[in-house]
């Protein structure tokens, strides 16, 4: 089973369209997020929630929404899009609190391309 | 803003060569892990370093932590080309948000 699933893996869209990735985790965690990965490989973190609770919003434009409706579901939706908004897109999981409470879980990426 | 830097960014070797990638910050953290990104996945936790100047081995992977908590080294050692992929160091900032290296891309030629 896989521990944390995102869908669509593949996406190609136009230029001001709304589109939504969709995550789940089945490990039991409190703490999911959204990382985002660019075309220099670089990953960094857009949102977290911990327990549906938004607890980290990093400087993305307000057209990224995400939205929690249980702990263990993270949805990301992103409306206009835009040529730069291209990118890996990873959800991810952890479990604060535990010994392993650092260890960040991903899923496999969904990789968007607006043209 | 607490930074992570990692070196080499590429590094293309031939099977059975040893190499050694770099983390280092001016930051001192907790704690810092390594991961590894395969193509077309997603990062998978190698280790966690805690305490300064410990040394982790996987097979053949070695990983050090700096005594001064602000740098990290990891050593492959015969490498092969199941070891290809991106290697992301990180680590937890003083905002609690795990932050991660740019990356060093590793390509293994048989």
């Amino acid at each position: 089973d896989t521990a944390v699933s995102q869908t669509p893996k593949y996406l190609v869209t136009q230029m001001g369209n709304d589109k939504s990735i969709k995550c789940e985790q089945n490990l039991g965690h409190d703490t999911m997020y959204w990382y985002k990965q660019d075309s220099k490989k670089f990953l960094k973190i857009m949102f977290s929630y911990n327990n549906k609770e938004l607890i980290i919003n990093e400087t993305v434009p307000n057209r990224f929404s995400p939205k929690s409706p249980d702990k263990a579901h993270l949805n990301l939706h992103i409306n206009s899009l835009e040529l730069g908004d291209s990118a890996v897109y990873f959800c991810a999981s952890s479990q604060p609190g535990t010994v392993s409470g650092n260890t960040i879980y991903f899923g496999e990426g969904s990789w968007l391309t607006v043209v | 803003t607490q930074l992570l830097e990692q070196s080499p960014q590429f590094l293309s070797i031939q099977e059975g060569e040893n190499l050694t990638v770099y983390c280092n910050s001016s930051s001192v953290f907790s704690s810092l892990q390594w991961y590894r990104q395969e193509p077309g996945e997603g990062p998978v936790l190698l280790v966690t370093v805690v305490t300064g100047g410990e040394v982790k081995k996987l097979k053949r992977l070695t990983f050090q932590f700096g005594d001064a908590r602000k740098d990290s080294s990891l050593h492959i050692t015969a490498a092969q080309p199941g070891d290809t992929g991106l290697y992301l160091c990180a680590a937890t900032s003083n905002t609690g948000k795990l932050i991660f290296g740019q990356g060093t891309t590793l390509q293994v030629k048989p």
